[in-house]
């Protein structure tokens, strides 16, 4: 079965810096990989997908990811952090040849952004 | 827009009661999933449908059983809740067809079991 690494349960950030969050997958083949973003009391929602159309993905609220095959790796960064990027953020990862897409999750990372 | 409701934002249960726990999507989708959520383990799959009637166990079925009469709304039940079943539930729904579809989420069900 698939995993999602996804190191460092908290984050902090100070508002204007980079945001980057790490997540790395154990897959023999390359898979579907996806970024969720939790604000508080809500349900999760995408930030961006990849499909194999393009290694480096560009998601909502300035989010991008890159897909490197040879790191099993799809990290997420943002330039400059807003205070409305605190919230918790989950890479999932699906296998193609899963009909019915099922997501396993990593742990997330909750991230703070100092003033 | 997709839009996936649950039933209930929060709820207090006692121990040894039977829990329902609705969920209802509008966009046609064949695919419904139960998950729940705790600190510091992420999500985690209870039970999927991939149609109605059909259902599958997930990673963490136990105590847990699901409903699925029409394609709209899944129904997740916790036969004699459990102080260890107190979590976050979140529903998801997903199209299925050529391409690759995201699941789409609900706004969560945060249960406590006293």
């Amino acid at each position: 079965a698939q995993s999602v690494t996804q190191l460092g349960s908290h984050v902090s950030v100070s508002e204007g810096a980079l945001v980057l969050l790490r997540c790395n997958y154990s897959s023999s083949v390359p898979p579907y990989l996806f970024w969720y973003v939790q604000y508080p009391n809500q349900g999760l929602q995408l930030l961006l997908k990849y499909t194999s159309a393009a290694t480096l993905v560009k998601g909502i609220n300035g989010f991008e990811a890159e897909f490197k095959k040879s790191e099993t790796s799809f990290h997420l960064t943002k330039p400059s952090a807003h205070m409305r990027d605190a919230a918790e953020y989950f890479c999932a990862v699906s296998l193609p040849g899963d009909g019915n897409n099922r997501l396993a999750f990593g742990k997330g990372n909750q991230v703070v952004v100092i003033p | 827009d997709v839009k996936v409701t649950q039933s209930s934002r929060y709820l207090v249960k006692r121990t040894g009661e039977k829990v329902f726990l609705e969920c209802v999507q509008d966009m046609d989708h064949e695919n419904m999933f139960w998950y729940r959520q705790d600190p510091g383990l992420g999500l985690r799959l209870i039970y999927f449908s991939y149609d109605v009637k059909m259902k599958e166990k997930g990673d963490i079925p136990e105590g847990y059983s699901v409903s699925r009469e029409k394609k709209e709304r899944f129904s997740l039940i916790l036969e004699s809740a459990s102080t260890n079943q107190t979590s976050m539930y979140l529903c998801a729904s997903r199209g299925t067809g050529t391409g690759v579809y995201e699941q789409y989420f609900g706004p969560g069900t945060r249960l406590t079991v006293t």
